[in-house]
């Protein structure tokens, strides 16, 4: 059972196109949300922690917003070099790995020049 | 950010060899790192969990004699494929937490990818 999921799957946009990418969670108890870049063959990099719905925090073109069952990660005038997968991780007061942490599969970003 | 640090990038070995990963946690020391797989298209599968002078903790279904981890040091664990054959390429990565107990940031390596011919 997917207790995260990521989508869209892969999204395709062109330069200064804006969107989102969403990560939802299935079960309650949330002690954190992470959300990292990977570039290919590369490891991930943290990006943002939430902690509580209504929490936002910012990076460059980068926004991260969290509810109650969702976080989106809003992407503003993309550039080409934006391109890579968003992972999306959540911590729960119960399961999870030894790590603490269940991981989406991730969405593939695309921006065009 | 905290900076793990894996090596070596790529590694291409022949089926039945052993092959060394070495994760570092440069600026922090890291009494617990984390052991990945990763598939293409797929997301990080946890293997098993490296504690500073004590056994690993593996998941289910992951072979501890054939991944064998040593975590010798406060900065240092090394992940071992013994025997390795094609099945076992993938992309292997390390993260290490940058505070104490279970609350604070991972942060990975920049990953090993591994092909077994």
């Amino acid at each position: 059972e997917d207790q995260v999921t990521q989508s869209p799957e892969a999204l395709r946009l062109q330069e200064g196109e804006s969107s989102s990418l969403n990560c939802s969670y299935t079960v309650s108890g949330l002690r954190g949300l992470f959300w990292y870049r990977q570039d290919p063959g590369k490891g991930p990099e943290f990006l943002f922690t939430l902690y509580s719905a209504g929490e936002e925090k910012e990076k460059e073109r980068l926004k991260a917003t969290l509810t109650k069952k969702e976080s989106f990660l809003h992407i503003t005038a993309p550039k080409p070099e934006d391109s890579a997968t968003y992972l999306c991780a959540v911590r729960l007061y119960s399961g999870g790995g030894a790590d603490g942490l269940t991981f989406g599969k991730g969405t593939h970003l695309i921006i065009q020049p | 950010g905290a900076v793990v640090s894996q090596h070596p990038s790529r590694v291409i070995c022949k089926s039945g060899t052993s092959v060394k990963i070495e994760c570092r946690s440069l600026d922090f020391q890291a009494t617990t790192m984390f052991w990945y797989r990763q598939f293409p298209k797929q997301s990080l599968m946890l293997m098993a969990t490296s504690n500073e002078g004590s056994k690993a903790t593996y998941e289910q279904g992951v072979e501890k004699d054939k991944f064998l981890i040593n975590h010798a040091s406060l900065t240092l664990s090394t992940l071992t494929v013994t025997s390795a054959h094609p099945e076992d390429s993938s992309f292997y990565i390390c993260s290490a937490r940058s505070s104490g107990g279970n609350t604070g940031e991972l942060f990975f390596g920049e990953g090993s990818r591994l092909t077994v011919l």
